[in-house]
């Protein structure tokens, strides 16, 4: 079985503060993917990032970053200098390959918000 | 530019009565998949299907009826709507790859559905 862990329910932040967000994953498969997904306010599920399991490098998108870490299970997504457009829920999501047509496991998400 | 759209975009239904959340994409894409989020919740599977013609069950199956009959439609059905089926419904779609890679999905803005 598939199991993703947001263990922050709600994060607060100041404008401008660094802020990281956790996700820990379970799965048996060896290849796998893993994304992030943003949810604002207008409800609305917006695609951050994908990830497999074979490429543990570090990505970095303008404020954006991901450390993905096999030897802990982990894929940590860190914003820098936040923003008050920042504030949504943020959902880490896992994909086994040997799951049919892609299906995803979420997290049960982080709510983040940075405050002006 | 529509991509996965869902409708009706809100819905109010007495409990024993049924309908069809319709979700059509125009990406062409193989796989479809419904979710539903529960308030402060992560989404969870409830049907997808690979093309047309299969689907198969989620992680929340029960209650929920799915056709694919098409490549672009893949509508949900309620019988016999019951209060825990209020939710916010999630349709999303996902391209198939020739190194089978699991692609991001694309989701649709949701219908909000109450059940009194």
């Amino acid at each position: 079985a598939q199991k993703v862990t947001q263990a922050q329910t709600e994060i607060s932040v100041v404008e401008k503060e660094d802020v990281t967000l956790d996700c820990v994953y379970e799965t048996r498969d060896t290849t796998y993917y893993l994304f992030w997904y943003k949810q604002p306010p207008s409800g609305e599920l917006v695609f951050l990032i994908r990830r497999n399991s074979f490429d543990e490098q570090n990505e970095i998108s303008g404020r954006y970053s991901w450390n993905f870490q096999k030897s802990t299970s982990s894929f940590n997504f860190t914003i820098t200098a936040s923003q008050v457009v920042d504030s949504a829920v943020y959902f880490c999501a896992l994909s086994g390959r040997r799951a049919s047509g892609s299906r995803l496991t979420f997290g049960e998400g982080t709510q983040l918000t940075v405050n002006p | 530019n529509a991509g996965v759209t869902q409708t009706p975009k809100f819905r109010i239904l007495k409990i024993g009565q049924s309908m069809t959340l319709q979700c059509t994409q125009d990406m062409n894409h193989n796989y479809m998949y419904w979710y539903r989020q529960d308030p402060g919740m992560g989404l969870k599977l409830i049907y997808y299907s690979v093309g047309a013609g299969i689907t198969d069950k989620g992680e929340v199956p029960n209650g929920y009826n799915v056709s694919r009959s098409t490549t672009e439609d893949f509508p949900l059905r309620l019988e016999l709507a019951a209060p825990s089926q209020t939710s916010v419904y999630f349709c999303a779609s996902s391209p198939w790859r020739e190194d089978n890679s699991n692609q991001p999905q694309h989701f649709g803005d949701g219908t909000r559905l109450s059940i009194l």
